[in-house]
């Protein structure tokens, strides 16, 4: 069984354009996270998805970052304008039921901004 | 924010001898996990223990819980050089059922 992907591995853009990653869940799961992780710190929690709902996004910067998960399976996260603070790597996970199961991550998206 | 912390942050220790990483959070969790971290991956489960465990053990692995503490301390014994790597703690908080992650403990062993 395929795990969780995302794509891409690496994104360098200059600040202020568009930036979008992808991730595809492992089948069936229904939790789907994307975390936020600079270097040296643990995974920050921009958004958590059931299903298509996205029910905690209070972590997500609403004014440049917008999320989506198209009938409850692949999700994308995108960042319009980016600014040079974005440079980070960005994670997706996936678990049956929330926290009450383990989380399998991707590999990430390491942002860089230019 | 950031609901437990790891300590120490950074740990250097021979191949063979144990490992000890302990960490603390703030409110009450449904349950507590540890994932691992190999520089420039992703993270991987290692184990989880539930509020009302008090050890569990996979393996190499044995993990204690004390919730009176708000503390938890994993152990890896006999340490290989392949177990280098970040490891993480995350608390499954009762509302919102989500996972918050701590900033980690960097573990170095040495061959």
């Amino acid at each position: 069984e395929a795990g969780v992907v995302q794509s891409p591995r690496y994104k360098i853009i200059e600040k202020k354009q568009p930036v979008a990653f992808w991730c595809n869940p492992i089948s069936g799961h229904n939790t789907l996270y994307w975390y936020l992780q600079n270097l040296g710190q643990g995974p920050e929690l921009l958004i958590r998805y059931e299903n298509e709902e996205a029910v905690d996004d209070s972590q997500l910067p609403k004014d440049r970052f917008s999320a989506e998960r198209l009938k409850g399976v692949d999700s994308t996260l995108k960042i319009q304008p980016a600014e040079l603070g974005d440079s980070a790597v960005y994670l997706c996970a996936s678990s049956l039921s929330g926290g009450d199961t383990e989380a399998f991550f991707g590999q990430g998206t390491r942002l860089t901004v230019v | 924010s950031q609901q437990g912390e790891e300590d120490p942050q950074a740990l250097s220790i021979q191949e063979g001898e144990n490992a000890t990483m302990n960490c603390s959070y703030k409110t009450s969790i449904n349950n507590l996990q540890w994932y691992r971290q190999n520089s420039g991956r992703g993270l991987v489960h290692l184990i989880l223990i539930r509020s009302n465990e008090r050890e569990k053990h996979s393996g190499r692995l044995r993990v204690t819980l004390d919730t009176s503490k708000k503390s938890s301390s994993l152990l890896i014994t006999a340490s290989r050089a392949a177990d280098t790597a970040s490891y993480f703690c995350a608390t499954a908080v009762p509302y919102g059922n989500k996972l918050v992650f701590g900033a980690g403990t960097i573990l170095r062993v040495k061959s």
